[in-house]
């Protein structure tokens, strides 16, 4: 079974829509993160998160909101998607010993918006 | 502000012919520079980290180095399973931990 889990893995929506994009991990880590990735920009962060009660934002944090549920769980959402929200989103986990060791990536949701 | 660059963005290979792929970053207490793995459609694959300049890893054909301004991620004898795009990303204290990534280096190794 893999250690982060996404869903939905694809979804196309409408200029508009609320969207929720699930992250679970079974690795124990305290830190999760979520990506975008863009052709041509790389990877950029949006939100990271702690633990339960301590979220930040990340570089490119308009537009979207998170909510973390419990330590496995980090979900993100765009409130009103439009079209250059269109993009393949990663979340992320490290464990919590002063930051200094890898993250593992999900598989990614490709998300399309119309 | 935190910079990273990869260079060349795209490099093809003939089958066993060794390359070396470049990363230079500007950051303010370098904390850590992250080697990463992906392929299509698929989330990045942890490959190296490498914490202070003069550092050395290795894994099996690629062999990371890192000074105070650069990376090199060094791929010797390649094949074809090589392809894909390689990551490189820094971390500092200031960005909370999280990573800044640079663009990518897209390889084709062909048989």
């Amino acid at each position: 079974d893999a250690d982060v889990t996404q869903t939905p893995r694809n979804r196309i929506t409408k200029t508009g829509k609320r969207i929720m994009l699930e992250c679970s991990q079974t690795k124990g880590h305290d830190r999760m993160y979520w990506y975008r990735q863009d052709p041509g920009l790389g990877l950029r962060l949006i939100y990271y998160s702690f633990d339960v009660k301590d979220i930040n934002k990340g570089e490119i944090s308009d537009g979207y909101s998170v909510s973390r549920q419990a330590q496995a769980k980090f979900s993100l959402s765009l409130e009103s998607a439009i079209p250059n929200q269109t993009a393949l989103y990663f979340c992320a986990t490290s464990e919590d010993e002063g930051g200094l060791n890898e993250q593992f990536f999900g598989p990614g949701t490709r998300l399309t918006v119309l | 502000e935190d910079q990273v660059t990869q260079s060349p963005e795209a490099l093809r290979l003939q089958e066993g012919e060794s390359s070396s792929l470049n990363c230079s970053y500007t950051v303010s207490g370098l904390r850590g520079l992250f080697w990463y793995r992906q392929d299509p459609g698929k989330g990045p694959e942890f490959l190296f980290t490498l914490y202070s300049a003069g550092e050395e890893k290795e894994k099996e054909r690629l062999k990371a180095t890192l000074t105070k301004k650069e990376s090199f991620l060094h791929i010797t004898a390649p094949k074809p399973e090589d392809s894909a795009t390689y990551l490189c990303a820094v971390q500092a204290p200031h960005s909370g931990y999280a990573l800044n990534f640079g663009k990518g280096t897209s390889l084709l190794v062909t048989p």
